[in-house]
């Protein structure tokens, strides 16, 4: 069965630093990948999305993305964190074929020191 | 485009009540879904939709029915509310199924007593 896991329940990073969020995930076949941010009280925004070619994905600010296929993992980057930037962060999973699901990590909590 | 509403942004219930959460999109998208949201649990798809007229199941289906009368509209209903379902529901809707972009509504917080 496919499985999205997002190892760090909660992230602290101090404003200006770089950033890295991790996603591995269990599927047999090249998946579809997504991350999704939720900032406090709305609902979720598509940051990037990987299907096919270039492993490195570039998203809406200044995020991207690195698939790699070995470590079945599409973490998610920022060289320098906003305090914008804080909010929880959804890493989902979806496959090629009539399945219309995509199965959710369980996110990921970046809050940013001054 | 409003894109995707979602009322009410707060509820409570007691046991046993039923209530319809409403959904609709401006966006003339095909695929319509809801999710719960519980804490540590990420996103779980409860019912969704690929058409008008057509409707199925999701990985937590019981106790709540969907329907699919126009493109715009896919209202959730709880058909007798219990402290389980205490939960955000986020509908979210997308031009086709699989890989194409969810757009999310702002949720409704649901409490039951």
């Amino acid at each position: 069965a496919q499985s999205v896991t997002q190892p760090d329940i909660h992230i602290t990073v101090s404003e200006g630093a770089s950033l890295e969020l991790r996603c591995n995930y269990s599927y047999g076949a090249t998946p579809y990948l997504f991350w999704y941010v939720q900032s406090p009280g709305q609902g979720l925004q598509l940051l990037l999305k990987y299907f096919s070619g270039d492993t490195l994905v570039q998203g809406i600010k200044g995020f991207e993305a690195e698939f790699k296929r070995s470590q079945s993992s599409f973490n998610l980057r920022k060289p320098s964190v906003h305090w914008s930037d804080a909010a929880e962060y959804f890493c989902a999973v979806g496959a090629g074929n009539s399945n219309y699901q995509l199965i959710w990590g369980a996110g990921t909590k970046l809050i940013i020191k001054p | 485009n409003a894109g995707v509403t979602q009322t009410p942004k707060f509820q409570v219930l007691k046991t046993g009540q039923s209530m319809t959460l409403q959904c609709a999109q401006d966006m003339n998208h095909e695929y319509m879904s809801w999710y719960r949201q519980d804490p540590g649990m990420g996103l779980r798809l409860i019912h969704y939709s690929v058409g008008a007229g057509i409707t199925d199941q999701g990985e937590v289906p019981n106790g709540y029915n969907v329907s699919r009368s126009t493109t715009e509209d896919f209202p959730l209903r709880l058909l007798s509310a219990a402290p389980s379902q205490t939960s955000v529901y986020f509908c979210a809707s997308s031009f086709r199924a699989g890989k194409d972009t969810q757009y999310f509504g702002p949720g409704t917080r649901l409490t039951v007593l």
